[in-house]
């Protein structure tokens, strides 16, 4: 079975340019999460979907940062315009919303550098 | 607000050898979750605990997690240079729904 799926693995851009990140998540699976990886830290939470629903976005800074999924499946994350703190990994996770363990599976992420 | 705090931040040691990890949680978490990160890589989910009192082990790796104390521990027994890797953990607040909390994650050395 497919794992979380992202792309591009590596973007560098310069600052004040756009970006965006595609994830397609285990097939099933209906809760999607973005989580940003700052350099030496834990992930943090950006976004969460469930469905097509967004039930937390209290962290995504919502001035530059944008997020969809389309008919509840696959995802996009968007900055514009981007900033050199943005560099980060940008993970996509799914998970099944009635599993029990709620084991979360984690993308291989989106390398983003901005200069 | 959940805040998870692990100890040691990096841990350098040598194969054969014992070693534990701790994770400390500041208010009620219903689960505890175990994530391990290589280089460049995304992160491979270790374990899940739910309950207090929860053991779980893999090969060379044991979680478990006392809800009591807001601490959880990864024990690794007889290291061997493979575990080498960052280790993780996250709790999860109930009334957060989903949302992970992660620590500062553990790098763990295994020296020959």
């Amino acid at each position: 079975e497919a794992g979380v799926v992202q792309s591009p693995r590596y973007k560098i851009i310069e600052k004040k340019q756009p970006v965006a990140f595609w994830c397609n998540p285990i097939s099933g699976h209906n809760t999607l999460y973005w989580y940003r990886q700052n350099l030496g830290q834990g992930p943090e939470l950006l976004i969460r979907y469930e469905n097509e629903e967004a039930v937390d976005d209290s962290q995504l800074p919502k001035d530059r940062f944008s997020a969809e999924r389309l008919k509840g499946v696959d995802s996009t994350l968007k900055i514009q315009p981007a900033e050199l703190g943005d560099s980060a990994v940008y993970l996509c996770a799914s998970s099944l919303l009635r599993d029990s363990g709620n084991t979360i599976y984690f993308g291989e992420g989106s390398w983003l550098t901005v200069v | 607000e959940l805040k998870v705090e692990q100890n040691p931040l990096f841990l350098s040691m040598q194969e054969g050898k014992n070693y534990t990890i701790y994770c400390n949680y500041s208010t009620t978490s219903d689960r505890l979750y175990w994530y391990r990160q290589d280089p460049g890589k995304s992160l491979e989910s270790l374990f899940v605990l739910l309950s207090n009192g929860a053991v779980k082990q893999e090969g060379r790796l044991m979680a478990s997690l006392d809800t009591k104390a807001r601490l959880s521990t990864l024990h690794i027994t007889a290291a061997v240079h493979d575990l080498s890797a960052t280790y993780f953990c996250a709790g999860r607040r109930k009334t957060s729904g989903s949302r992970l909390t992660f620590g500062e994650g553990t790098q763990l050395t295994v020296n020959p």
